[in-house]
């Protein structure tokens, strides 16, 4: 594809639920990043994936949080018994190689909203 | 502690007018630099990169500047536009589980 996509992109689901989160990077990068954006704050950094491996998981908030990523590709951040406090936007980007050299391109998101 | 603090928090200026958009940081060791522009409901978009040997960069009516000295940095954008509307926001490769520092970004409104 053009670009990163993510889906769904709007999820809204009841306290206490499971949630995943599906992203598409850009064909052929190899870096993929999951980030939260809550209102009015900056973007926090959840997990990134070199190929298939996330070499540092210590930035998902709690284990209720969790990734994968097969195949080199498609990537998903599941969390489970969401809370309230889950609600934010989810944002994926992917990038050639893993490294602060390369841009980072960035997909719409999925807004999550839990009840 | 790594941060980055981005002002003002928000801005409302009349199109056609210019605009600056400030970022002091505190990362080291410091890498590069980079504004993003972020359009309501769509991912952030890259405007510029900066490495410690450059001071200035334009792209189109944005130029950024960058004083590795001062840890400062500047968004100038000039002849605002209707689609300059966005969030904007600072990023300073150092520091972080992803090298990166984000900003909380300026939330600039333009006005016909």
């Amino acid at each position: 594809g053009a670009g990163v996509s993510q889906s769904p992109s709007n999820k809204v689901t009841e306290k206490g639920k499971d949630v995943e989160l599906r992203c598409d990077p850009i064909s052929g990068h190899t870096a993929l990043y999951w980030y939260r954006q809550s209102l009015g704050q900056g973007l926090e950094f959840l997990i990134y994936f070199q190929g298939n491996s996330a070499p540092d998981k210590s930035g998902l908030p709690s284990d209720r949080f969790s990734a994968e990523r097969t195949g080199g590709s498609v990537s998903t951040l599941t969390i489970q018994r969401t809370q309230q406090e889950d609600s934010a936007v989810y944002l994926c980007a992917s990038s050639l190689a893993w490294g602060t050299q390369n841009e980072q391109f960035f997909g719409p998101g999925t807004r999550l909203t839990v009840l | 502690k790594n941060q980055v603090e981005q002002s003002p928090q928000s801005l409302i200026i009349l199109e056609g007018k210019n605009c600056t958009l400030q970022c002091n940081y505190t990362v080291s060791p410091f890498s590069n630099l980079r504004w993003y522009k972020q359009d309501t409901g769509r991912g952030p978009v890259s405007l510029t990169i900066m490495t410690f040997s450059e001071n200035t960069k334009s792209n189109g009516r944005y130029t950024a500047t960058l004083d590795a000295d001062t840890k400062q940095s500047s968004l100038h954008i000039t002849a605002s536009q209707l689609s300059d509307s966005a969030s904007y926001i600072c990023v300073v490769s150092g520091g972080g589980a992803d090298g990166l520092t984000f900003g909380k970004g300026t939330h600039l409104i333009i006005q016909p």
